[in-house]
C-alpha cells in the first residue's frame, strides 16, 4: 500500500525566511508524487509534482521539492517565505488498489503561518 | 473556461435529512472522485469512478452514496445514515491512467460545505 506522512500538522516562519514541509511517503511502485496548497474555504491547487523525470522539481509561487528515493521523502521549500503564502498544503502519493484503480492518498496536511 | 463546478457552496441539513451535493465538469475527464475533509485528518476518499456507469468505493463509502450516468456528472448523497457529516466536501476530476493528457494529478472543485444542525 502507498501512503505519505507530513511531519508537523502547523508550522510558522517569519516573513522573509525559508519555508520547510516535510512529506514522507511509503510506496511499493515508482512514486508519482504531490503538493497542493489549499486557501480558506476553497479547493486544492498543484503546486508541483514529480512523476520519476527530474529529481528536483520546481513549482508555482516559488516552491520546490526534492524527491530522495534513498530517504522516502519529497520535502517542500521556499527560499523567502511571502504572507501570501499563509494556507493549508497536503503531500500526496499516487495508490494502485488491488484491482488497478489508480487515485491519490493524501496526507494530514500541515498549515503554514508566516509571522511579519 | 474548463473545470469542475461544486454545488451548493454551503447547505445546512437537519438531522434525517438527506442530501445531495453536485459535482459538474467540462474537462472532458473519465474519472470522478469525491474526497471528504476535517480539521487534522486530511482528505479521505468516499467514492471514484473511473468511467460512466461505474463507481467504486473509497475509504469512508458507509452513509454515502454516488451515480454516474453522464461522464460529466458525479452527484454525492449524504445519506441519514451517515453519522457525522458535518465536513467539507471537494470533487476531484482527472484523466485515465493510460490516456494521453494523464498524469496522475487531480483537478479540484470549489468544495461544498456541509453542516447538520
Amino acid at each position: 500500500a502507498q501512503s505519505v506522512t507530513q511531519l508537523g500538522s502547523h508550522v510558522s516562519v517569519s516573513e522573509g525566511a525559508l519555508v520547510l514541509l516535510r512529506c514522507n511517503y511509503s510506496s511499493s511502485v515508482p512514486p508519482y508524487l504531490f503538493w497542493y496548497v489549499q486557501y480558506p474555504n476553497q479547493g486544492l491547487q498543484l503546486l508541483l509534482k514529480y512523476t520519476s523525470a527530474a529529481t528536483l522539481v520546481k513549482g508555482i509561487n516559488g516552491f520546490e521539492a526534492e524527491f530522495k528515493k534513498s530517504e522516502t521523502s519529497f520535502h517542500l521549500t521556499k527560499p523567502s517565505a511571502h504572507m501570501s503564502d499563509a494556507a493549508e498544503y497536503f503531500c500526496a502519493v499516487r495508490t494502485i488498489s488491488n484491482f488497478g484503480n489508480e487515485k491519490l492518498t493524501f496526507g494530514t496536511g500541515t498549515r503554514l503561518t508566516i509571522i511579519p | 473556461d474548463g473545470g469542475i463546478t461544486q454545488s451548493p457552496k454551503y447547505l445546512f441539513r437537519k438531522e434525517g435529512q438527506n442530501v445531495t451535493l453536485s459535482c459538474e465538469q467540462n474537462l472532458n475527464h473519465d474519472a470522478m472522485y469525491w474526497y471528504r475533509q476535517d480539521p487534522g485528518q486530511g482528505l479521505r476518499l468516499i467514492y471514484y469512478s473511473q468511467i460512466v456507469n461505474d463507481f467504486q468505493k473509497g475509504d469512508i463509502a458507509e452513509g454515502y452514496s454516488v451515480s454516474r450516468e453522464k461522464k460529466e456528472s458525479f452527484p454525492l448523497t449524504v445519506t441519514s445514515a451517515q453519522k457525522n457529516p458535518t465536513a467539507f466536501y471537494l470533487c476531484a476530476s482527472s484523466p485515465q491512467p493510460g490516456q494521453g493528457a494523464y498524469t496522475g494529478e487531480l483537478f479540484f472543485g470549489e468544495g461544498s460545505r456541509l453542516t447538520v444542525l
